[in-house]
């Protein structure tokens, strides 16, 4: 079965500092990986998705993650963090070859502090 | 501009009253989802529906019921059966292939 982990329940980190939110999976066959990022009341936001290609994925707001085969990791990196970043970002794979459906890790609150 | 609707963003049930969340999208995706969200946890899925007229379970489905007339429409009912509704309630939708876009969410909570 796929499975996504999220280890750290909550980052902390310096404005300014580069700051790296933690995912590994579980998935049989190719992964499809996506980051979304959520702000208080308010829905999930694409950041960004790694299907096939090159292991670094760039997304929005200047967020990027590195896919990495090996250790079966996805880890989502910004090299300069802002207050604004503070939120809840989930990791998810998709469930299977033949389906849309994703499964979502349990999140990560990201704090930056000033 | 294009993207998710869902209404209303607060709701409150009675005792043995069913609800109906609606979750209306205008970018043509095939596929709609709800998921459930309670603190702490991350999202659950209810019900999945990738095509017009058919739907299935998801983790969590015993106590919600759903439709899928329309493409554009999605409503989920929380049912009496559902005994801990309380929760946020985010409906997604997605073309084939791509990444899910979401709603603003509907939170539900008991009198």
């Amino acid at each position: 079965a796929q499975s996504v982990a999220q280890p750290e329940d909550q980052v902390n980190v310096a404005e300014g500092n580069p700051l790296t939110v933690k995912c590994t999976y579980s998935v049989s066959g190719n992964p499809y990986l996506f980051w979304y990022v959520q702000y208080p009341n308010r829905g999930l936001q694409f950041l960004l998705k790694y299907i096939t290609g090159d292991n670094l994925v760039k997304g929005s707001y200047g967020f990027e993650a590195e896919f990495n085969k090996s250790q079966t990791s996805f880890h989502l990196k910004k090299p300069s963090a802002l207050v604004s970043d503070s939120a809840l970002y989930f990791c998810a794979v998709r469930d299977g070859r033949n389906t849309d459906k994703l499964i979502f890790g349990t999140g990560t609150r990201l704090q930056v502090f000033p | 501009d294009g993207g998710i609707t869902q209404s209303p963003k607060y709701l409150f049930r009675k005792e043995g009253q069913n609800v109906t969340l609606s979750c209306e999208q205008n970018l043509n995706h095939d596929a709609m989802y709800w998921y459930r969200q309670d603190p702490g946890q991350g999202l659950r899925l209810i019900y999945y529906s990738q095509i017009v007229n058919d739907f299935q379970k998801g983790d969590i489905a015993e106590g919600y019921s759903v439709s899928r007339e329309k493409k554009e429409s999605f409503p989920l009912t929380v049912t009496s059966a559902q005994k801990n509704p309380t929760a946020f309630y985010l409906c997604a939708s997605s073309p084939r292939t791509g990444a899910q876009h979401f709603g603003d969410g509907t939170r539900l909570s008991i009198l």
